[in-house]
């Protein structure tokens, strides 16, 4: 069975400029969960979806946002990208909402010019 | 609010040795623990977690970890470490029934020969 995918795997922008990043989660599993990593803030978690519903939502401004698909497929997208936004994120897939066990993608690096 | 505590960040061990990685949190409500390993450039794994029952939790890789209510700590163990070990350890608490994971600031185990 395949893994949870992220592409692209590295993405260079500029600022100002938007972003969106896509994950596909292991098949069966409905419910996606992004975080983002920097060496300063650390792991963060991003938002939630299960059957296209957004569920739970971290403490990130609204130029963050993300959407689900029927076929669990999850993008997230940011805008007006600062230098901040500079990291590595990672998507989570997992069976179902409030799972006791996620698995992750690989990440998708972030680099803002 | 739950938070997570990763009390070093650091930590250089020689091949064979035991190791221990410690973890305490802080939540109000009941949690689910878990340690996670990343490697460089790759997503996180799971190594283990504590959802009830057993305080002693053993895992994959030969690493096991103790669930200590009274001292909120959930510290990782491994009795012989080898040089593959080296990697950035987290720890992770969430609610039950919910997918959100509350980081540490992560433990950098570096193994030498």
């Amino acid at each position: 069975k395949a893994g949870v995918t992220q592409t692209p795997r590295y993405l260079i922008k500029t600022r100002g400029q938007q972003v969106t990043l896509s994950c596909s989660p292991i098949s069966g599993h409905r419910s996606v969960s992004w975080y983002q990593q920097t060496p300063g803030q650390g792991l963060q978690f991003l938002f939630e979806y299960f059957s296209e519903t957004q569920r739970n939502k971290g403490n990130f401004p609204g130029r963050f946002s993300g959407r689900q698909f029927s076929n669990s497929r999850s993008e997230m997208n940011v805008s007006t990208l600062e230098l901040g936004d500079s990291a590595l994120y990672l998507c989570a897939s997992s069976l179902v909402a409030g799972s006791d066990e996620q698995f992750f993608g690989p990440g998708t690096r972030l680099t803002v010019l | 609010a739950q938070s997570v505590t990763q009390l070093d960040s650091q930590v250089p061990v020689f091949e064979e040795a035991p190791v221990e990685l410690r973890c305490n949190y802080s939540s109000s409500v009941s949690v689910y623990l878990f340690w996670y390993v990343q490697y460089p450039n790759q997503g996180l794994q799971l190594l283990l977690k504590y959802l009830s029952g057993s305080t002693l939790v053993k895992g994959i890789n030969g690493f096991e970890a103790e669930f200590n209510k009274s001292q909120t700590s959930f510290h990782l163990r491994k009795p012989s470490v080898h040089i593959s070990d080296t990697a950035e350890y987290f720890c992770a608490v969430s609610r039950g029934g919910y997918n959100k994971l509350i980081f540490g600031a992560g433990t950098r185990l570096a193994v030498h020969p």
